[in-house]
């Protein structure tokens, strides 16, 4: 258990549909780190919160965005859903948001969209 | 921006004979190479890193060579186990896109029969 928690773990949603993926870091860790993993693309790395800003953004949709939350809990929202969105989405967090500083990540939570 | 390919995609051995994972990377600025295992159906987790200002490192049964002219390095598993068994992503520091964060190869599986 790397301390950091996801939920929910599954999601089942339709296209055009709008839903909205927890994280909690571990405790102490400022940075939370957002990636899709899809069977062909492998980690691709979305958005970057370090305590409560944004940090750096990757390759996320306009359709998607985040947030990290006083606690420094984040929310990925993920909206107008395709068919191509289906992943599983991983967070990761990291004490100070250095490069060098393990990131540790949490369960995932696969998303489905019908 | 980074881009990173990983070779083999799939790769099956032995119960103790070796087994090696290489990766390029395009950007010569990039200096922190992590690599991360994740078995199926868990997270990925570090196991080991390198950054470019040496040439090796090594932890247990595990090494991770670097060459900054080529622009490659390697992922090194000695006396293979079956719970080595699992997906390796290798991944390099991108300072274009991603300002800083990590670009993920797609990932090898490996097999290890017993």
């Amino acid at each position: 258990d790397s301390g950091v928690t996801q939920t929910p773990k599954h999601l089942i949603t339709a296209t055009g549909q709008r839903v909205t993926l927890r994280c909690s870091p571990r405790s102490g860790d400022l940075s939370v780190y957002w990636y899709q993993q899809s069977l062909d693309q492998g980690l691709q790395f979305l958005i970057q919160y370090y305590n409560g800003e944004e940090r750096a953004k990757g390759n996320i949709l306009e359709r998607f965005s985040a947030q990290q939350f006083p606690d420094l809990h984040s929310e990925l929202n993920l909206s107008s859903l395709e068919l191509g969105d289906s992943a599983l989405y991983f967070c990761a967090s990291s004490s100070d948001g250095k490069v060098y500083n393990e990131q540790f990540f949490g369960p995932g939570t696969r998303l489905t969209v019908l | 921006g980074e881009n990173v390919e990983q070779h083999p995609s799939t790769l099956s051995v032995q119960e103790g004979d070796s087994a090696v994972i290489k990766c390029t990377y395009s950007d010569s600025a990039s200096n922190y190479f992590p690599w991360y295992k994740q078995e199926l159906g868990k997270r990925p987790q570090l196991i080991i890193d390198i950054r470019s200002n040496v040439g090796e490192k090594k932890d247990q049964r595990i090494a991770v060579t670097l060459n900054k002219t080529a622009k490659h390095f390697s992922l090194h598993i000695t006396e293979t186990q079956p719970e080595d068994s699992a997906v390796y992503f290798c991944a390099a520091r991108d300072y274009g896109g991603s300002q800083g964060n990590l670009i993920f190869g797609k990932g090898t599986k490996l097999s290890v029969k017993p």
